[in-house]
């Protein structure tokens, strides 16, 4: 089992619609989970953090934590074509590993007008 | 600009020749990470330092892999005896630390092609 898994699409929604983003993560002691955006070609860009279980909103941008069922999620409300890119999960594990950030796979979002 | 910088940008060398990729960080930012990414996967850690301490290596890195941060400023991996498995982009980041567990800044990257 991966430790942080997502679906690697690709993700096709129209232009205004919402994209949903969904992640799982196998360690119980991670604390703390991010949403990187890396475009074709260029290296990730933070967009989202989340630290407790619930939603946090930024824009158009939601993230969603659910530490009892290991899920994050991220929705991008009023999509647009600039939002076409690799959504990268990440998670902070906790205990001896307090720092350092696995990635998932990444999903690929196509946002067509 | 202030940002990360790796240097070479691209490296494309031979099956068995030795390698070696510099960062500097973000010039406040005490932690520094290198991970590796290869086309459709996400970025797969490597290892990472608190200033000059390396705090932890990834179990899947053999030992041709090695990387310092001599003075807590910049930092270089080596790769010895290249094989064609290692050609990738070797992406390094960093970050203020503690005050921002997770919030990494990453550099362009170095592409790396093995002949």
């Amino acid at each position: 089992q991966k430790e942080v898994e997502q679906n690697s699409g690709p993700l096709s929604v129209p232009e205004g619609a919402i994209a949903s983003l969904n992640c799982t993560y196998s360690d119980r002691g991670s604390q703390s989970f991010f949403w990187y955006r890396q475009y074709s070609g260029k290296s990730p860009e933070l967009i989202m953090s989340i630290y407790s279980n619930g939603d946090k909103e930024d824009g158009r941008f939601t993230a969603q934590l659910n530490k009892a069922s290991q899920y994050v999620s991220l929705l991008i409300r009023d999509s647009q074509p600039s939002d076409s890119a690799t959504y990268l999960c990440a998670v902070n594990a906790g205990g001896t590993s307090y720092g350092k950030l696995t990635f998932g796979q990444g999903t690929i979002l196509t946002v067509h007008p | 600009d202030t940002g990360v910088s790796q240097d070479p940008r691209h490296k494309i060398t031979k099956r068995g020749q030795n390698v070696t990729f510099r960062c500097d960080p973000i010039s406040e930012h005490n932690r520094l990470y290198w991970y590796r990414q290869t086309l459709g996967q996400g970025p797969e850690f490597l290892t990472y330092f608190q200033n000059e301490a390396q705090l932890e290596k990834s179990r899947l890195l053999s030992d041709r892999f090695s990387a310092e941060r001599p003075k807590g400023s910049f930092s270089t991996l080596e790769i010895q005896r290249t094989e064609q498995g290692d050609s990738a982009m070797y992406l390094c980041a960093s970050s203020l630390g503690l005050a921002r567990i997770g919030e990494l800044f990453f550099g362009e990257g170095s592409r790396l092609t093995v002949l």
